[in-house]
């Protein structure tokens, strides 16, 4: 079982609607949980940092986190054609060493 | 712009050879981080420095090594390529006081392996 399952698949919505993208993992000892958006050819930047579980918001990204579950989500409101990007989730325990899904390609259509 | 910087932007060799791979890191930062970009993997840990010292390693190959410099910067070397190791390698870097992980990331080295 991999450490951090996010499903690889595309993703297509009209501009303005709301994008859902989530992860799944199994490392018990995981507390720190990040969101990062990577544009084609760039390095990936940072959007939501969140620690142990709750809700973040910044903007239109709210980031959430159920460490019961070991499930996170980030949701984008008011989606734009700027917010087309890979969207890659990513965690880490006590050692510093992020673990990342595989990524969401997600595409606004105007 | 993250603070991060990576040299050179692309890099084309053949197999056998050995490359060197730089990373600047934010200032102020300690910590560096090395990460390999494939398609079929995904982002991968390879290795981490905290002010010159090492301090984790994940999956990097006996072939590749690295170090941290008195001035924080960083090398990545590896050697004896292989067709394989065509990917894109990302340094990263963070404070690295206690509870705080964000990394932040420069904008890679694209590596091609002929």
């Amino acid at each position: 079982q991999k450490e951090v399952e996010q499903d690889p698949g595309p993703l297509s919505v009209p501009e303005g609607a709301i994008v859902s993208l989530n992860c799944t993992y199994s490392n018990s000892a995981f507390q720190y949980f990040m969101w990062y958006r990577q544009y084609s050819r760039k390095g990936p930047e940072l959007l939501m940092y969140t620690y142990s579980s709750g809700n973040k918001e910044d903007g239109r990204f709210t980031a959430q986190v159920d460490k019961s579950s070991k499930y996170i989500s980030l949701f984008i409101r008011d989606s734009q054609p700027s917010d087309s990007a890979t969207y890659l989730c990513a965690m880490s325990g006590g050692n510093n060493r992020l673990a990342f899904g595989k990524g969401n390609q997600v595409v606004v259509i105007p | 712009d993250s603070g991060v910087t990576q040299t050179p932007k692309h890099l084309i060799t053949a197999t056998g050879q050995r490359v060197t791979l730089r990373c600047s890191p934010r200032s102020g930062d300690l910590s560096v981080y090395w990460y390999q970009q494939s398609l079929d993997q995904g982002l991968q840990f390879l290795i981490h420095y905290y002010n010159g010292e090492e301090r984790a390693k994940g999956n990097i190959l006996e072939r590749f090594s690295a170090q941290q410099f008195p001035d924080l910067h960083s090398e990545l070397n590896l050697s004896s390529l292989e067709l394989g190791d065509s990917a894109l390698y990302f340094c990263a870097s963070s404070e690295r006081r206690a509870g705080k992980n964000e990394q932040f990331f420069g904008p890679g080295t694209r590596l091609t392996v002929l």
